[in-house]
């Protein structure tokens, strides 16, 4: 299917533990993110790439780490997930500097 | 810091009414500026995007940009039911990153 996907959707782990988080889009976009979205906070960036083996921090990247080795794809694994790593996560992919972001449906992640 | 500010809400207008729902963003060299609806659950959903100051419609919808005042503000008109979601504004700052609004939660009321 065309699109931007998220995997899991859904996902409950155990403190301690890493998880990856998944992220897969058709377009060919270049540019890729990863975003947490928390009651009271908002969407904040956690990691962006802008092509194929080009990553950067966001706003919240620590405990969280990401790669791009193929346009498509772009990861996002929890190294050892912790309970304030309980959020949404989304994916998101844009053409470029001009265009807005498109979504993926969300993961909806909880640590316990 | 660059911030982009919007009431939290909840808005609440009647059907058929028009909404209107305000950003300001702190940084004077943004371009691009976006407003996003999420409904309760889902994914944020792109709805308008406007880059010059004035006026800009696409059906229902209606951005105004005023660079000067760092605000820009999204016109519902004839709003229905199914408009009722979160709104974010979204404030292209540099490079491709976004800095989103906290969202404002609109109600309409049949």
């Amino acid at each position: 299917d065309a699109g931007i996907t998220q995997s899991p959707r859904y996902k409950i782990t155990e403190t301690g533990r890493q998880v990856t988080l998944m992220c897969h889009q058709t377009w060919s976009h270049s540019y890729m993110f990863w975003y947490r979205q928390d009651l009271g906070h908002g969407l904040r960036l956690i990691y962006y790439s802008a092509a194929a083996d080009i990553t950067d921090k966001g706003e919240v990247p620590d405990g969280y780490v990401v790669s791009r080795s193929k346009t498509e794809n772009f990861p996002l694994t929890l190294e050892s997930a912790t309970r304030s790593q309980t959020s949404v996560y989304f994916c998101a992919s844009s053409q470029g500097t001009v265009y807005g972001y498109t979504f993926g449906s969300g993961t909806r992640l909880t640590v316990v | 810091q660059k911030e982009v500010e919007q009431n939290s809400g909840p808005l609440s207008v009647p059907e058929g009414a028009i909404a209107s729902l305000n950003c300001t963003y702190s940084d004077r060299g943004s371009q691009s500026f976006f407003w996003y609806r999420q409904y309760s659950g889902k994914s944020p959903e792109l709805i308008m995007s406007i880059y010059s100051n004035g006026d800009k419609e696409d059906g229902r919808f209606t951005a105004q940009l005023n660079k000067a005042s760092q605000y820009v503000s999204l016109l519902i008109r004839d709003s229905q039911p199914s408009d009722s979601a979160t709104y974010l504004c979204a404030v292209r700052t540099g490079g491709q990153n976004f800095v989103f609004g906290p969202g404002t939660r609109l109600s309409v009321l049949p």
